[in-house]
């Protein structure tokens, strides 16, 4: 089975400027959740979709939001792009999203804003 | 608010010592609770569940309700241990995990 991958794997852009990224998780998974990690915060929690519905948010600003398609693929928007938003940017699927439940990473998104 | 602790960022220990990365958990209920592991240059994985009650690769993490923590120990540490260990307490009923800053464990040969 193959894993969940993300796209693109890199990404550079500027302040100001909009960044769009993929996810496609594991087959049959219906729930993907995305993760901001840097060093200083670790990881931290962004959103959770499940049936194309976001069910879960963190705590970040609305310039961060996300979509999910029907095959369960996801992406992730950031808009006005801030020199804090470089990071790698995670995404994990699961079966049914419940909190028993195994999360499968993907190899992350590392985006860096100049 | 729902929180975790890795106090530890860096946790050095030699080659064949005991080898505990702390986690304390700050919950409401009862989450389910995970240790993640990511070593150099792999993605991040699960590496073992409370639920479950295994070890893998030697470690075992014992859930203390009134401590409210979930160490990760393992008896001998080998050096293919090193990496980064993140906790993580999963509650609500859905996934919505907080993950620790993680502890970064190096094993000295």
């Amino acid at each position: 089975k193959a894993g969940v991958t993300q796209t693109p794997r890199y990404l550079i852009k500027t302040r100001g400027q909009q960044v769009t990224l993929s996810c496609s998780p594991i087959s049959g998974h219906r729930s993907v959740s995305w993760y901001q990690q840097t060093p200083g915060q670790g990881l931290q929690f962004l959103f959770e979709y499940f049936s194309e519905t976001q069910r879960n948010k963190g705590n970040f600003p609305g310039r961060f939001s996300g979509r999910q398609f029907s095959n369960s693929r996801s992406e992730m928007n950031v808009s006005t792009l801030e020199l804090g938003d470089s990071a790698l940017y995670l995404c994990a699927s699961s079966l049914a999203g419940t909190s028993e439940e195994t999360q499968y990473f993907g190899p992350g998104t590392r985006l860096l804003v100049l | 608010a729902q929180r975790v602790t890795q106090p530890e960022k860096l946790l050095s220990v030699f080659k064949g010592a005991p080898v505990e990365l702390k986690c304390n958990y700050s919950y409401s209920g009862s989450p389910e609770l995970f240790w993640y592991v990511q070593y150099s240059r792999q993605r991040l994985q699960l590496l073992l569940r409370h639920i479950s009650r295994e070890s893998i690769k030697g470690f075992t993490a014992d859930l203390n309700k009134g401590e409210t923590s979930f160490h990760l120990k393992k008896p001998f540490a080998q050096e293919e241990d090193s990496a980064m260990y993140y906790c993580a307490p999963n509650s609500g009923g859905y996934q919505k995990v907080t993950f620790g800053i993680g502890t970064k464990l190096q094993v000295i040969p």
